[in-house]
């Protein structure tokens, strides 16, 4: 069973940092590109940053390029997200996603929950 | 990049069908599309990547009340037989080179 599950969200203050973790299970973590998307309290889905699965390929978003920076571990099964110079619209639940379109395969996280506020 | 425009909210009675829209823009009406389901509280699932022929593959315990079809640039998803589970928020979603794009969502209630 595919499992995906985040962690290392929490309060922090509006200029500070803050890392997440997904720990993946269940399949061959190092086949599959990864990605972080996010939902701010009653908005919609919003994509953050994908990386392929060997890391040499990395995308972000306009709105988080140059703040945040994505990686994996393919030895831990582990993706990340590190998140720097925060502001009060990244307050959200973020979600570590494997959705495959050239497979038709989709998993999602349970999510975690990033609140940016003094 | 692409844009996904989807409805902001349906309905439809229990037992009924419904069938929920997302429109690529100009010049993506080709791309392949993925819809999601997010019940409320609850973290989005997958529940089916569709074509611009309207072949879909749909995700693992996906109900066979869920399908999908396309025509030009709308990609569809239709539920049928209406189960109160079904009301959730609905999501397209849609990549290109560098970037991957969410349609608004569309919430749905069941009557």
């Amino acid at each position: 069973e595919v499992q995906l599950v985040e962690s290392g969200g929490g309060l922090v203050k509006p200029g500070g940092s803050l890392r997440l973790s997904c720990a993946a299970s269940g399949f061959t973590f190092s086949s599959y590109s990864m990605n972080w998307v996010r939902q701010a309290p009653g908005k919609g889905l919003e994509w953050v940053s994908s990386i392929s699965s060997s890391s040499s390929y990395i995308y972000y978003a306009d709105s988080v390029k140059g703040r945040f920076t994505i990686s994996r571990d393919n030895a831990k099964n582990s993706l990340y997200l590190q998140m720097n110079s925060l502001r009060a619209e990244d307050t959200a639940v973020y979600y570590c996603a494997r959705v495959s379109f050239s497979a038709g395969t989709g998993y999602w996280g349970q999510g975690t929950l990033v609140t940016v506020s003094s | 990049q692409p844009v996904l425009t989807q409805s902001s909210s349906a309905s439809a009675s229990l037992g009924s069908s419904v069938k929920l829209t997302c429109t690529l823009s100009s010049g993506h009406s080709s791309y392949i599309i993925a819809w999601h389901q997010q019940q409320p509280g609850k973290a989005p699932r997958y529940l089916m990547k569709l074509e611009g022929s309207g072949s879909y593959n749909k995700g693992s315990g996906v109900p066979d009340r869920f399908s999908g079809s396309s025509s030009g640039a709308d990609r569809y998803l239709t539920i049928s037989n209406l189960q109160s589970e079904d009301e959730a928020d609905y999501y397209c979603e849609t990549w290109d080179s560098n970037t991957r794009v969410f349609g608004g969502g569309t919430k749905l209630t069941v009557l």
